[in-house]
């Protein structure tokens, strides 16, 4: 079964540095998202991306994040300056259409360590 | 603003026994419910989706129901196993005109435990 993949499974970097998170969504999917996961918190929604522009984002998605379909399988989350607070879980995930039964399907995760 | 709040946030149960996990969300105006599973250092499964205009949705030994007026949404795991120790998450698409939101809002999770 086709599956969402994340690389790398962990990542660690120093504060200030730039991180690139990358994900291959599913090939057929047209729609793709960016959550994280503070450790023991809830599962917050940063941004959407469809055709490739950024259709929705949250107060967490400020300028130091940026998303970019680089070709047609990557889909990136670049956080420019990373802050100790950034430390958290980032899952991508992808849909395939709008449709109310469409889900999204996520991939395993990237835990992103700033020390 | 959307909340949605899950109880009980960890529950342990004996194998065998049926239990049921509760979700509540603020705002009925919602285009579909989720309940997703999340093993330790994992990603997120999809278990059962519900659109707005449905009342329950089964899979196996999961049944998941949607009140969409009173804001709730409960999963019943009948005849619990090991094998189902996760933690379970609820998750609200909201419906917003002309297009529906593409965000998922979540909840904290219930972290179950089924001990053999």
């Amino acid at each position: 079964e086709p599956e969402v993949t994340q690389t790398p499974s962990h990542q660690v970097t120093q504060m200030g540095q730039e991180v690139i998170l990358r994900c291959v969504p599913i090939s057929n999917h047209l729609y793709f998202y960016w959550y994280r996961q503070i450790l023991g918190q809830k599962v917050e929604f940063l941004v959407s991306f469809y055709n490739n522009e950024i259709s929705e984002k949250s107060e967490i998605f400020d300028d130091q994040f940026s998303v970019e379909r680089p070709d047609g399988s990557n889909f990136t989350l670049k956080i420019r300056s990373t802050k100790l607070e950034d430390s958290a879980m980032y899952f991508c995930a992808s849909k395939k259409g709008r449709g109310i039964t469409d889900t999204q399907y996520f991939g395993p995760g990237t835990r992103l360590t700033v020390l | 603003k959307q909340e949605v709040t899950q109880i009980p946030a960890a529950l342990s149960v004996p194998e065998g026994e049926n239990l049921v996990l509760n979700c509540s969300f603020t705002d009925s105006a919602i285009y579909n419910l989720q309940w997703f599973r999340q093993d330790p250092g994992k990603g997120l499964t999809s278990l059962l989706l519900i659109q707005s205009s449905q009342r329950e949705q089964t899979s196996g030994r999961l049944n998941a129901s949607l009140d969409k007026s009173s804001g709730r949404s409960t999963l019943y795991i009948a005849a619990s196993q090991p094998g189902d120790s996760a933690t379970y998450l609820c998750a609200v698409r909201p419906d917003i005109y002309p297009n529906s939101g593409y965000a998922l809002n979540f909840g904290k999770g219930t972290s179950l435990l089924v001990t053999p």
